[in-house]
């Protein structure tokens, strides 16, 4: 049975940084193509970025180029996305979400998620 | 990007009602379309994929409709558990998906 567990709340100052994590359990890493999606308080949901697979590429969406990095680390099956210059629209709670189904993956939706990370910004 | 746009914002009903949801693109986007139920401090589960498909182990009583730009999520009976907000999601224009900003589900 597959399963995302993410890492703890993090509370944050203005223009700090914040590195959310998200283990993979039940499949190896290399096996799904992993996205972050955020969901600011008592509001929607927003797509931050994903893997690529036909291009082998992560790609961000536009509203978070050159403040989002999205990496991995294979060998703990450990999926981390780092946002960097935050500000107090940044609070929110980020989720992990991927496919274990390749037809539901390819048509770009996730069936799994991660029980998400609150990020606070705040001074 | 392709805005979605869902309506209503909110809608009140009953145990045992139908209650249907709409989903507008922007632009077309074939079947590229997805449902999700989410529950409050709980992640979102996946209830319909390309537009109609049911996830496995979703209640038969969910379904989904549509292509192009219209699309509807039906509950043909409600029950107490399916008392949450649903959102769809468009994943026709990699690397642009977009969410629509949710419709509650309230008891009446």
């Amino acid at each position: 049975q597959v399963q995302l567990v993410q890492s703890g709340a993090e509370v944050k100052k203005p223009g700090a940084s914040v590195k959310v994590s998200c283990k993979v359990s039940g499949y190896t890493l290399t096996e799904l193509s992993m996205h972050w999606v955020r969901q600011a308080p008592g509001k929607g949901l927003e797509w931050m970025g994903g893997f690529d697979p036909e291009d082998g590429e992560t790609i961000y969406a536009q509203k978070f180029q050159g403040r989002v990095t999205m990496t991995e680390d294979t060998s703990t099956d450990t999926a981390y996305m780092e946002l960097s210059s935050l500000r107090s629209e940044d609070t929110a709670v980020y989720y992990c979400a991927t496919a274990i189904n390749p037809v539901i993956g390819e048509l770009g939706a996730f069936d799994i998620w991660g029980q998400g990370t609150m990020v606070t910004v705040s001074s | 990007d392709i805005q979605m746009t869902q309506s209503p914002s909110s809608v009140s009903a009953s145990v045992g009602d139908r209650v249907t949801i709409t989903c507008r693109a922007s632009q077309g986007i074939s079947s590229w379309l997805a449902w999700y139920q989410q529950k409050p401090g709980k992640a979102p589960k996946l209830l319909i994929y390309a537009a109609s498909s049911l996830q496995s182990g979703v209640p038969s009583r969910f379904s989904g409709s549509g292509s192009g730009t219209d699309f509807t999520l039906t509950i043909s009976s409600l029950q107490p558990e399916d008392f949450a907000t649903y959102y769809c999601q468009q994943a026709n224009s990699f690397p642009s998906w977009t969410f629509g900003q949710g419709t509650k589900v309230e008891i009446k």
